[in-house]
């Protein structure tokens, strides 16, 4: 799998719209990006996921670079309970071979 | 109605001691997964299994031994407990790509493992 790398921490205000940018610069043409995000003392949860065209879902937007070297997560209205771990991670999708290889995660805080 | 569960939550013992974590899933899911997570927070999968079969082994000492009786359930034994098996370990599980899923996969709560 791809390697991302990712800011170690950043700050957002509440309401207002989180970006967090991950680079993959070496993934290849098969390879699909996706977010998952660790809330404090929680398990990892799915946030979302693409391959080349942008993608939205009820939690996020994703938007994949056209060179696909680098994405960026969306969350547009922050709220405290988005304060967590998120992780960035590109995989190829395969036939019952699942190996997901998380790295340290962008640590957002969302501040009042 | 909890999708991926855990039992325990928390497990402190002795070093040396045998002990077992259980998981159970009823999202009706084929494949399911043990991931460490270590005190500097990184998270590595040890185990997967697809439909009872062992698909993925990462180097794990051998002390550790996933037992899967059925595809609801994935367990993890562990002999001979050592310090550096503190840690927090998550059961995950998800669909495969035969089953048209997205492949996402659905973490339970952990269970916090303190070795003394």
């Amino acid at each position: 799998d791809a390697k991302t790398t990712q800011p170690t921490s950043m700050d957002c205000a509440e309401g207002r719209a989180a970006n967090l940018p991950c680079n993959h610069s070496t993934i290849s043409g098969n390879e699909y990006v996706y977010w998952y995000r660790q809330i404090h003392s929680q398990g990892p949860q799915y946030i979302i996921h693409g391959l080349k065209n942008n993608e939205t879902n009820e939690m996020a937007s994703l938007i994949i670079t056209e060179d696909r070297k680098s994405s960026t997560l969306i969350l547009p209205h922050a709220t405290l309970r988005d304060t967590a771990v998120y992780y960035c991670i590109v995989r190829v999708q395969t036939r019952g071979y699942q190996k997901v290889t998380f790295g340290t995660g962008t640590k957002l805080q969302v501040i009042p | 109605d909890t999708a991926v569960s855990q039992t325990p939550k928390y497990l402190v013992t002795q070093m040396g001691n045998d002990k077992s974590i259980k998981c159970e899933q009823n999202l009706g899911h084929d494949t399911m997964y043990w991931y460490k997570q270590d005190s500097k927070k990184f998270l590595k999968i040890m185990f997967s299994y697809n439909n009872k079969e062992l698909i993925i082994n990462e180097t794990v000492p051998n002390r550790f031994s996933p037992k899967s009786p059925d595809k609801a359930h994935l367990n993890l034994h562990i002999n001979s407990l050592e310090l550096g098996d503190s840690a927090v370990y998550f059961c995950a599980s998800s669909l495969t790509p035969s089953q048209g899923g997205y492949n996402e996969q659905f973490f339970g709560p952990g269970t916090r493992l303190t070795v003394l």
